[in-house]
């Protein structure tokens, strides 16, 4: 499989705190994105960042990129109950791959 | 515009019946694809294709075939449903080369 994997599979944090998920990939990549999944929903695109890249910042969240390392950390600060859902990185080489999904909830 | 549009969003099949999924999107996108989702497995890639009349294979293409006449429309049809098929099932587009996907609801399929 091409998939990566994503660490934690599950996550639980307080409102207010940060949250960090990891994702670890297999091939070479042009990019690599972060999606988000409400439970029940399709996945919504937040952010992409390039095989060049090595950190990237939109709004509360903060990704870094290790190609060296076949690896990819999505930060959320100051963690909101809204922001609970499922994360999941996806590399794009010649088509989209993606993890298995790290699962956040926010307690309010 | 609509995006990603997807029916039907739920669907009992039995085993051995056929149907087909719509997808369609009005963002005149040349990339468009078809993921299974399974608890613990991710988004499995099952077809995709890259422009009208190009289709190719994903991870996971046995059972399923897909077909391409238009720009906008991108279905996905079950030959024989198997128990083994049920699953969420996600239609995405985007633009081409590596842009983010845009994604459907999702259509809920049980083989019983």
């Amino acid at each position: 499989s091409q998939q990566g994997e994503e660490d934690p599979q599950a996550l639980s944090i307080q409102e207010g705190e940060n949250a960090t998920m990891n994702c670890s990939y297999k091939t070479s990549i042009n990019n690599l994105q972060w999606y988000r999944q409400n439970s029940g929903r399709g996945l919504v695109h937040l952010i992409l960042i390039r095989s060049n890249e090595r950190e990237k910042h939109s709004g509360r969240l903060r990704v870094t990129l290790d190609t060296s390392k076949k690896s990819s950390s999505l930060l959320i600060t100051a963690s909101r109950a809204a922001d609970t859902a499922s994360y999941f990185c996806a590399t794009t080489g010649n088509q989209f791959y993606f993890g298995t999904g790290t699962s956040l909830t926010v307690i309010p | 515009n609509a995006g990603v549009t997807q029916t039907p969003k739920f669907q009992v099949l039995k085993t051995g019946q056929s149907m087909t999924l719509q997808c369609a999107q009005d963002m005149n996108h040349e990339y468009m694809s078809w993921y299974r989702q399974d608890p613990g497995m991710g988004l499995r890639l099952i077809h995709y294709s890259v422009g009208a009349g190009i289709t190719d294979q994903g991870e996971v293409p046995n059972g399923y075939n897909v077909s391409r006449s238009t720009t906008e429309d991108f279905p996905l049809r079950l030959l024989s449903a198997a128990p083994s098929q049920t699953s969420v099932y996600f239609c995405a587009s985007s633009e081409p080369h590596e842009t983010s996907l845009h994604f459907g609801s999702g259509t809920r399929l049980t083989v019983v």
